[in-house]
């Protein structure tokens, strides 16, 4: 079945250091999207990519798509204390309606 | 605009006792609905999906249960829980026509002792 992982499985950095997490997919993609789950909160939708070797940034965060649409990666520039969570990446399940197949998820750490 | 409601938001239940979660979607028509599970410090897990009233669909064999007696409105139930069960319950929605993304519910923390 579809796979998706992420690593690391978690992140130890300081206040103001730069922070990238990692997607692959065992099957190609139509889109792959992230989230951002706060300590005691709910996963959030952060943004979509669909075309092959497509970037995306939002402020500090740069998302990107492999040109083979099987991997992603999410790159937070200088951290800051409210970039601390888990991050998830997710590809769609079979013809979509059947929901996302999520990675275990990079947990941020971030030591002031 | 679509929001979705989960409750209750903690849970703490003995083993061998009935579980029932009630997930409600306003703001939107025909929506897909799902059912997630988190285990501590865990990835999510997909336990059930819907497309429509009474049309339910399994993922996982487990102690679990749902039901979407109306368009909106998706519950998560057990009969007899057993520790296992134990989690962090989401429900999210996205819209049928194929979802940009997936709204997800504040969440039940369920603790089965």
């Amino acid at each position: 079945g579809q796979q998706v992982m992420q690593i690391p499985q978690y992140q130890h950095v300081q206040e103001g250091e730069d922070f990238t997490t990692y997607c692959n997919s065992s099957t190609t993609l139509s889109n792959i999207q992230w989230y951002k789950q706060r300590p005691g909160g709910h996963p959030v939708f952060l943004i979509q990519l669909v075309k092959s070797g497509e970037v995306k940034k939002q402020k500090r965060l740069t998302f990107q798509f492999g040109e083979a649409k099987k991997n992603s990666s999410l790159h937070i520039t200088a951290t800051q204390t409210t970039d601390v969570g888990t991050y998830f990446c997710a590809g769609p399940r079979r013809g979509g309606a059947d929901g996302l197949t999520f990675g275990k998820g990079t947990h941020l750490i971030i030591q002031p | 605009s679509q929001t979705i409601h989960q409750w209750p938001a903690t849970l703490v239940q003995p083993v061998g006792s009935p579980l029932s979660l009630e997930c409600t979607v306003e703001g939107t028509s025909n929506p897909n609905l799902y059912w997630y599970r988190q285990a501590a410090g865990r990835g999510l897990q997909l336990l059930f999906y819907s497309i429509g009233i009474d049309q339910i669909s399994s993922e996982v064999p487990q102690n679990l249960s749902a039901s979407r007696p109306q368009d909106r409105q998706f519950i998560l139930s057990s009969k007899k829980l057993l520790l296992s069960d134990s989690g962090f319950y989401l429900c999210a929605w996205s819209v049928r026509t194929p979802g940009p993304s997936m709204a997800f519910g504040s969440g039940t923390r369920l603790t089965v002792v």
